[in-house]
């Protein structure tokens, strides 16, 4: 069964900075983008970003919001993705999820972490 | 940035009646492919989001029959035949059309 899990939530101060892992397991990880949304507590999902597989030249992509200050990466002889976040302002407080779509073609994302919260604040 | 728009923002529904939910885009999403790229999204009370429709009318693997996608260009609807009390929850559509996914404000689906 696929699995996705985040770690490296928690409290840092307003332009700290943060790393934020998910891993996978249960399916090709290499030949699937992988997506961040994040979630401020009782408010809608935001995109935060992407990145591309192997073959798609690793391409990232960004919400206007982080831009600049988050950076996406990943490491597929471990299955992890990271979402490196820089300069927190108070609003990047959120529960993170990673996520993807399975298989070879779209069906939506069908994958989704369980999340895990960031806190930035003095 | 395209930017989708839910309504109603609140939905009580009665066990066994049906139920939709509206979304419309700043732009069309529908593709030169002849696909429509807007995705359905169920996440209930404590759970991380699941996908309940993709492309506009692609029901999901293990999604019941009771929901649907329905709609073109600017214009969606996911609707549920009979509602049932494990469908209560805050339902988002999302385009996928653009790089930079956009999501709706999100609809809160309660029981009566």
């Amino acid at each position: 069964e696929a699995q996705l899990v985040e770690s490296g939530g928690g409290l840092v101060q307003p332009g700290g900075s943060l790393k934020l892992s998910c891993a996978a397991s249960g399916f090709t990880f290499s030949g699937a983008a992988m997506h961040w949304v994040r979630q401020a507590s009782g408010k809608g999902l935001e995109w935060v970003g992407r990145i591309r597989t192997k073959p798609n030249s690793y391409a990232t992509a960004y919400a206007a919001s982080v831009k600049g200050r988050f950076t996406i990466s990943r490491d597929d002889s471990k299955d992890t993705a990271y979402l490196q976040m820089s300069s927190l302002k108070i609003e990047d407080t959120a529960v993170y999820y990673c996520t993807t779509t399975s298989g070879d073609y779209y069906v939506g994302f069908d994958y989704w972490g369980q999340g895990t919260l960031v806190t930035v604040s003095s | 940035d395209i930017v989708m728009t839910q309504s109603p923002l609140s939905l009580p529904v009665t066990p066994g009646e049906p139920a939709s939910i509206s979304c419309r885009s700043s732009q069309s999403l529908l593709h030169r492919d002849g696909h429509n790229y807007l995705d359905w999204y169920l996440q209930k009370p404590g759970q991380s989001p699941q996908v309940l429709i993709y492309m506009g009318s692609n029901r999901a693997s293990g999604v019941p029959d009771r929901f649907s996608g329905s709609g073109s260009g600017t214009d969606f609807t996911l609707k549920i035949s009979r509602v049932e009390a494990e469908d209560v929850g805050v339902y988002y559509c999302m385009q996928v059309l653009q790089t930079e996914r956009t999501f709706g404000q999100g609809t809160k689906v309660e029981i009566k």
